[in-house]
C-alpha cells in the first residue's frame, strides 16, 4: 500500500550547523510533497512544499529536493537556531483515485545552543 | 481571516460512547480532512469531504463517520468508542476541491478512559 518512510526518527545539532531529514515514499504517482513542523502541543505548520515537476526548492534557511526516479525527498535545515526545535513530517500525496495525503512517522530535532 | 477551527479542544469519554468533533475551515476553502494523530506518529488520513460527500476514505473502520455541511464546514462522528481511539483528531482544509496545499486546525484531543 501507499507508505511514506522518514529517517531519522531523531536528530540533535549544534546550534549552526545543518540539519538533513530524508524520507522515501511508495506510489510514484505522487505529486506533491510537504513538509511540517510541529511543536509540542500545537497544530502542524506547512513549512514547505514542492510538486513533482520541481526538483529543488529553498525558502531562506530551509531547502527541499526531490528525486522523483528514487522516489526521495529530503528536508535541509542550514544555520539551525534553537527555535528550530521541533518535531518534523513529510508528507506525500498519492495520486491515485484521490487527494489524501501520507505522513511520515516524524522527526523529532533537537538544536543545543 | 480565521484559519481552520476546531471544537472542542479536548474531551474525555469512556468506552462505548459515541463523540462528535467539529471543524470549521479557513475561508475561501472548500475542502476539509481529518486525520487522526496517535501520541508520537505522524497524522493518518480517516477521510476527506468536498462538496459534502465523503471523497476518499482511509484504512478506518466504518465506526468512524463524517459530515460536510453547505457552509463547508464539516463533523466527525466515532461511535462505539475503544481505548484506542484516544488520538488527536486533526481537521485540514484546503480549496481547489483538496489539489491545494492544506492547513491544519489545532485539534482536539481525544481521551477514552
Amino acid at each position: 500500500g501507499e507508505n511514506v518512510e522518514q529517517h531519522p526518527s531523531t536528530l540533535s545539532v549544534q546550534e549552526g550547523d545543518s540539519a538533513v531529514i530524508k524520507c522515501t515514499y511508495s506510489d510514484s504517482a505522487s505529486n506533491y510533497f510537504p513538509w511540517y513542523k510541529q511543536e509540542l502541543g500545537k497544530r502542524p505548520q506547512l513549512i514547505i512544499d514542492i510538486r513533482s515537476n520541481v526538483g529543488e526548492k529553498k525558502d531562506q534557511r530551509i531547502a527541499v529536493t526531490l528525486n522523483k526516479t528514487a522516489k526521495h525527498f529530503s528536508l535541509h535545515i542550514t544555520e539551525t537556531q534553537p527555535e528550530d526545535s521541533a518535531v518534523y513530517f513529510c508528507a506525500a500525496r498519492p495520486h491515485t483515485g484521490g487527494f489524501k495525503t501520507i505522513f511520515g512517522a516524524g522527526t523529532r530535532l533537537f538544536v543545543k545552543a | 481571516d480565521a484559519g481552520v477551527t476546531q471544537s472542542p479542544t479536548h474531551l474525555i469519554k469512556t468506552r462505548g460512547q459515541q463523540v462528535t468533533l467539529r471543524c470549521s475551515p479557513k475561508s475561501g476553502h472548500d475542502t476539509v480532512s481529518w486525520y487522526q494523530q496517535a501520541l508520537g506518529q505522524g497524522p493518518q488520513f480517516i477521510f476527506q469531504y468536498y462538496e459534502e460527500e465523503e471523497r476518499q476514505r482511509g484504512n478506518f473502520p466504518d465506526r468512524f463517520s463524517g459530515h460536510q455541511f453547505p457552509n463547508y464546514s464539516s463533523e466527525l462522528n466515532v461511535n462505539a468508542l475503544l481505548l484506542g481511539d484516544s488520538a488527536l483528531y486533526l481537521c485540514a482544509s484546503s480549496q481547489l476541491a483538496g489539489t491545494d496545499t492544506q492547513y491544519f486546525g489545532p485539534g482536539t484531543r481525544l481521551t477514552v478512559l
